[in-house]
């Protein structure tokens, strides 16, 4: 079993509609990490977050530690939030560990 | 305003040839990272700094060595590609453990 999982691998949604990506991990963190990777494949730091819930714009991250699960909203999509997104941990070890990301395409 | 840069953006080599990756930072981070990504696959750590003059093995050292003379520099050396090796690499910094990361643009190194 993956120490990181996210759900769904694809999804792909309408302009305008409310989005949820979830991240499930088995290890004891120091802090979860939100990444977006766009097509073009550069990589940017969404949030990161040890405990409750942080917004940025349209974006909204939250995370429940006794469930050891997290969840990346977004409000009003647009096409212009496609691109994959990555749930990392930073465990005490010095170490990040991420999930496979979820592909998230919107359409017009 | 750059960030963390990486050098080359791109690489073709043959099997048995070496190279060297470079990243670097200004951001005066502490901790620099090199991750491997391959399709279908989650981002997996090769080697880890803490500081200059400190290095670690991440999940996937095998086939790669680095270095961080200064601390806004981290290379990754292949010393002897193989096939296996071809993946897009990524650099990245933080300043300390837990606090936000940086991407460097990543490199596409292709082994043939």
């Amino acid at each position: 079993k993956n120490e990181v999982e996210q759900s769904p691998q694809n999804l792909t949604a309408q302009e305008g509609e409310f989005i949820t990506i979830n991240c499930s991990y088995s290890v004891g963190i120091s802090a979860l990490h939100w990444l977006q990777q766009h097509p073009g494949g550069g990589i940017v730091s969404l949030f990161m977050l040890s405990s409750g819930k942080k917004k940025h714009g349209r974006l909204i991250a939250t995370i429940n530690i006794q469930e050891k699960h997290s969840s990346l909203h977004i409000t009003a999509s647009h096409p212009r939030d496609s691109a994959v997104y990555i749930c990392a941990v930073g465990g005490r070890d010095d170490k990040i560990i991420f999930g496979k990301g979820t592909r998230l395409h919107i359409l017009p | 305003n750059a960030g963390v840069t990486q050098t080359p953006k791109f690489r073709v080599l043959k099997t048995g040839q070496s190279m060297t990756l470079l990243c670097a930072q200004d951001m005066n981070h502490e901790y620099m990272y090199w991750y491997r990504q391959d399709p279908g696959m989650g981002l997996r750590l090769i080697h880890y700094s803490v500081g200059e003059g400190t290095t670690a093995k991440g999940e996937v050292p095998d086939g790669y060595n680095v270095s961080r003379l200064k601390k806004q520099n981290f290379l990754l050396g292949l010393e002897s590609a193989a096939p296996s090796q071809t993946s897009v690499y990524f650099c990245a910094s933080s300043r300390r453990l837990g606090t936000g990361y940086t991407f460097g643009s990543g490199t596409r190194l292709t082994v043939v």
